[in-house]
């Protein structure tokens, strides 16, 4: 069976100092993959896709960036964090067609 | 793809049926709709999908009008632990982008 696995799950980072998340997916290949981030009390913004290696759409221009340097790893980044980077990061991926989104358990990051 | 619109708040006493609206007016012909719930702080769970026949499964039922502007998602016995965030989107087949709204957060109360 297919599972996605996301972390870390809490994470306090101080203003300025880079980021990284990572996710992975097991039991399938070719995964679309997405990351939404949800503020606090918000709902779900979605920040990047992706629907291969090296092929990512960014949705909101902002501080963070995307990559997939392997089928089923999608890594979140920041150079520099930023006050308003917290919040609750979530990946995501789905087959191909019509399949639903799978979420993972989240990353819960606050910049201090 | 299409918008769309959910009350932001609903209640429901446990036992009794939870219904929950989804406004898609401007949805296309090839779009599905999709619902989620999200537990506090988890991931969003998938609960059902529909093109335009209703459809049921161990979680839910999912009803869409027949001019498939809205849908309404039931939980036929209502738990406490159904209380949760649920969304509503629309999807074409062909599209990878999918937007989430602010969806209903269901209070199921005993």
């Amino acid at each position: 069976s297919q599972t996605i696995h996301q972390w870390p799950a809490t994470l306090v980072q101080p203003v300025g100092s880079p980021l990284s998340l990572e996710c992975t997916v097991e039991g399938t290949s070719n995964p679309n993959l997405y990351w939404y981030r949800q503020a606090a009390g918000r709902g779900l913004q979605l920040l990047f896709y992706s629907i291969g290696i090296d092929q990512i759409s960014s949705e909101v221009p902002q501080n963070l960036s995307a990559s997939r340097p392997q089928d089923r790893q999608f890594i979140l980044s920041s150079k520099k964090l930023l006050l308003s980077d917290s919040g609750f990061y979530l990946c995501a991926w789905r087959g191909q067609g019509r399949s639903p989104l799978h979420f993972g358990n989240g990353t819960r990051l606050t910049v201090t | 793809d299409a918008k769309t619109t959910q009350p932001p708040s609903m209640d429901c006493a446990e036992g009794r049926a939870a219904n929950l609206p989804c406004n898609h007016s401007t949805i296309s012909g090839n779009e599905y709709v999709y619902w989620y719930r999200q537990i506090h702080s988890q991931g969003p769970q998938y609960i059902i999908h529909g093109l335009k026949n209703n459809e049921t499964n161990e979680m839910a039922s999912l009803i869409i009008t027949e001019d498939r502007k809205s849908s309404t998602l039931i939980l036929p016995h209502a738990t406490l632990r159904d209380t949760a965030v649920y969304y509503c989107i629309v999807r074409r087949d062909n599209t990878d982008k999918l937007i989430f709204g602010t969806g209903t957060r269901l209070q199921v109360f005993p």
